[in-house]
């Protein structure tokens, strides 16, 4: 079955604390990228990579950041979460990341 | 000033009415626009896209682009329960922008 899986899918966890969030697909896809989804301010873009070793800032990169070493695994790291980074993470992936993402079940994750 | 702008709603009609989203964006070099939709504790889904500007129908849904207003729109005719869910609207240049998204509720 076609998919982007993420793990884990609920954490809890303290200031200052180094977390990873893993994302890994099984479509061969090029394009994959992190999303933080917030009310009020809907889904917003972390990073993006368009293949392995090659990454980029979206919207809001601050306070987070990524690897590529693999086409199918797509990591977010989370080297010093601070309460501000509380939020709904989802990772998608798509063949040439124009229009058509696939999207992993989210991450929610909670910074006390 | 938001790349691409929703409607935030939250918008609630009977079943059966047609259903009108609506979203405007800023750059006039985005090329395709798109419609997500997700139902709740979900990950989105496209819904539909449009290359640069015109119309496209699935069925009961009909997406809209007006490149020369900066326009995007999804109507959805004869609207059932199951169709209750957030939609996001997007657009794509050298990354995805999302608008907020519409929460919209399909009263039995």
């Amino acid at each position: 079955e076609a998919q982007v899986t993420q793990n884990p899918r609920y954490l809890i966890t303290v200031t200052g604390k180094k977390l990873t969030v893993t994302c890994s697909q099984n479509m061969n896809h090029e394009y994959m990228s992190w999303y933080r989804q917030d009310p009020g301010l809907g889904l917003r873009q972390i990073y993006y990579s368009m293949n392995v070793e090659v990454t980029d800032k979206g919207d809001v990169p601050e306070g987070y950041k990524v690897s590529r070493k693999e086409k199918r695994n797509f990591p977010l790291i989370l080297e010093s979460p601070s309460p501000n980074q509380t939020s709904l993470y989802f990772c998608a992936s798509s063949w040439d990341g124009k229009y058509e993402q696939y999207f992993g079940p989210g991450t929610r994750l909670t910074v006390t | 000033q938001k790349e691409v702008e929703q409607d935030p709603g939250p918008l609630s009609v009977p079943e059966g009415a047609i259903v009108s989203l609506n979203c405007t964006y800023s750059n006039s070099a985005f090329q395709y626009f798109m419609w997500y939709r997700q139902y709740s504790r979900k990950g989105p889904e496209l819904l539909m896209y449009t290359y640069s500007s015109g119309n496209k129908e699935d069925g009961r849904f009909t997406a809209q682009v007006d490149k020369s207003s900066k326009y995007i729109s999804l109507f959805i005719r004869d609207s059932q329960p199951s169709d209750s869910a957030t939609y996001l609207c997007a657009a794509t240049g050298n990354q995805f922008y999302f608008g907020t998204g519409t929460s919209l509720t399909v009263i039995p």
